[in-house]
């Protein structure tokens, strides 16, 4: 079936750890995207991509990096920079063919980030 | 970004209708979206409307787009407990992240 994975489900950061949430999409779509959402904020952008070995700063980028190595992979690490990491997050893409065009996005399941 | 604006709770009664709103405020979007979150889940899509557009209907769903106000709704008729989880109205152009709201939580009661 054609979507986008995210691994792990739930996933646990000690302090001063950094850790890597995965996605990947098998819709081969070029743009993918990294939100944030925290309770009663709804959805903040981090990171996202257009294209491969591209990518730009969201709104909230602070703490996070990403790499775009692959079209069909996104992954996004949480450093130990990112003083409040605790959140559910939320990868995305699109087909993001250029001008005049709905950008639908499709969404994974999401991975809960924890702090021990 | 740009700000959308949503209620953050409606309670509606089984088999009654709801109506969901969002202002939004990029005269420049082209598209609005309307997505579903259940628990412990992703967004899933359920509608969108293209700005030249004032009405979209699809089932249970219709969408009505007032592009003078910068206003948006999404109606859905027969509201059952299914229906219960969060509504975000989403702004986008083309080419770009979409622009998401808080969200609304929807409660279906019995």
């Amino acid at each position: 079936d054609g979507g986008i994975t995210q691994s792990p489900k739930y996933l646990f950061r000690k302090e001063g750890q950094n850790v890597t949430l995965s996605c990947e999409q098998n819709l081969n779509h070029d743009a993918m995207y990294w939100y944030r959402q925290d309770p009663g904020q709804g959805l903040r952008l981090i990171y996202y991509s257009q294209i491969v070995n591209d990518f730009q700063k969201g709104d909230i980028a602070e703490g996070y990096s990403v790499s775009r190595e692959k079209k069909e992979s996104f992954p996004l690490t949480v450093t130990s920079a990112q003083k409040n990491p605790t959140a559910f997050y939320l990868c995305a893409s699109s087909i993001d063919v250029g001008s005049s065009a709905k950008n639908i996005q499709y969404f994974g399941a999401g991975t809960r980030l924890s702090v021990l | 970004g740009e700000d959308v604006e949503q209620s953050l709770f409606l309670s509606v009664r089984e088999g009654d209708s709801s109506v969901i709103n969002c202002t939004y405020t990029d005269s420049s979007s082209t598209y609005l979206y309307w997505y579903k979150q259940e628990p412990g889940a992703g967004l899933q899509l359920l509608t969108y409307i293209f700005s030249n557009m004032d009405m979209k209907q699809d089932q249970r769903l219709t969408v009505l787009l007032n592009k003078k106000d910068k206003h948006l709704s999404l109606r859905i008729a027969d509201t059952q407990t299914g229906d219960s989880a969060i509504y975000f109205c989403a702004e986008g152009n083309s080419g770009y992240a979409l622009n998401f709201g808080k969200g609304t939580s929807l409660l279906v009661t019995p």
